[in-house]
């Protein structure tokens, strides 16, 4: 499978809203609602931030949100603070043989 | 706690044999299929393979069919990553994460693989 398409990097200043998108296919993200986001700090392991598109783990902040229209999902956050600066990657399910792939990855920075 | 535990740093030579493991406990072990996540340095993420520890069913991503074997033994509730002959390119973060709801909801610490001469 080909990593899905996300933007190398995208920036907001505190209190404003970013949103990353994460495109695929029809055997991907668009096939199946099992999009999921994560979060990873430089040196850290990734952090579950969203699953099965829209749904926030516990612990998650509200600020957190997910979508998606077709091949492509999105991440939203909103009211960006300090901490939120990381490296996002999402990941689908990608059908027959339970496997899965991941994005490219999007530097978020807050400004 | 729920919580996976992987082995440490590693530093091996070309051509030498590898084995990484992750151990799982907080939770039911053979319940949760572990996967396996490459990192190459300042890259991004890469799934590799993952295993139902119960019946140790295996997947392997195609970029990584018959590179690596993932392996897990129950009776100790750890997962295994292996390479029987180690190249410069395996140079990488490897991670353990368990699966639930169709993403990896839990990760190990990540196991540094530094292949050199």
């Amino acid at each position: 499978q080909s990593a899905l398409t996300q933007p190398p990097s995208a920036s907001g200043s505190p209190g404003q809203s970013v949103t990353i998108s994460c495109t695929g296919t029809s055997s991907d993200v668009g096939g199946y609602n099992y999009v999921s986001w994560y979060q990873q700090h430089p040196g850290k392991a990734p952090k579950l931030m969203i699953y099965e598109v829209t749904k926030r783990p516990s612990g998650v902040p509200d600020r957190f949100s997910g979508s998606k229209s077709g091949n492509t999902a999105s991440l939203t956050v909103s009211g960006l603070q300090a901490e939120d600066e990381a490296d996002y990657y999402c990941n689908s399910y990608a059908g027959s043989s339970n496997l899965g792939v991941f994005g490219t990855g999007t530097k978020v920075t807050v400004l | 706690e729920v919580q996976l535990v992987q082995s440490g740093v590693e530093v091996k030579k070309p051509g030498e044999s590898l084995k990484i493991s992750c151990r799982a406990s907080g939770y039911t072990f053979t319940s949760y299929w572990i996967g396996w996540v490459r990192q190459m340095p300042g890259k991004g993420l890469e799934w590799m393979g993952i295993i139902s520890p119960g019946d140790s069913n295996t997947r392997y991503s195609p970029s990584f069919q018959g590179q690596v074997t993932i392996s897990a033994d129950k009776s100790i509730t750890t997962a295994y990553l292996q390479w029987s002959s180690l190249k410069a390119s395996d140079n990488a973060m490897y991670y353990c994460a368990r699966r639930n709801f169709w993403a990896f909801d839990i990760w190990g610490q990540g196991t540094m693989v530094t292949v050199s001469s």
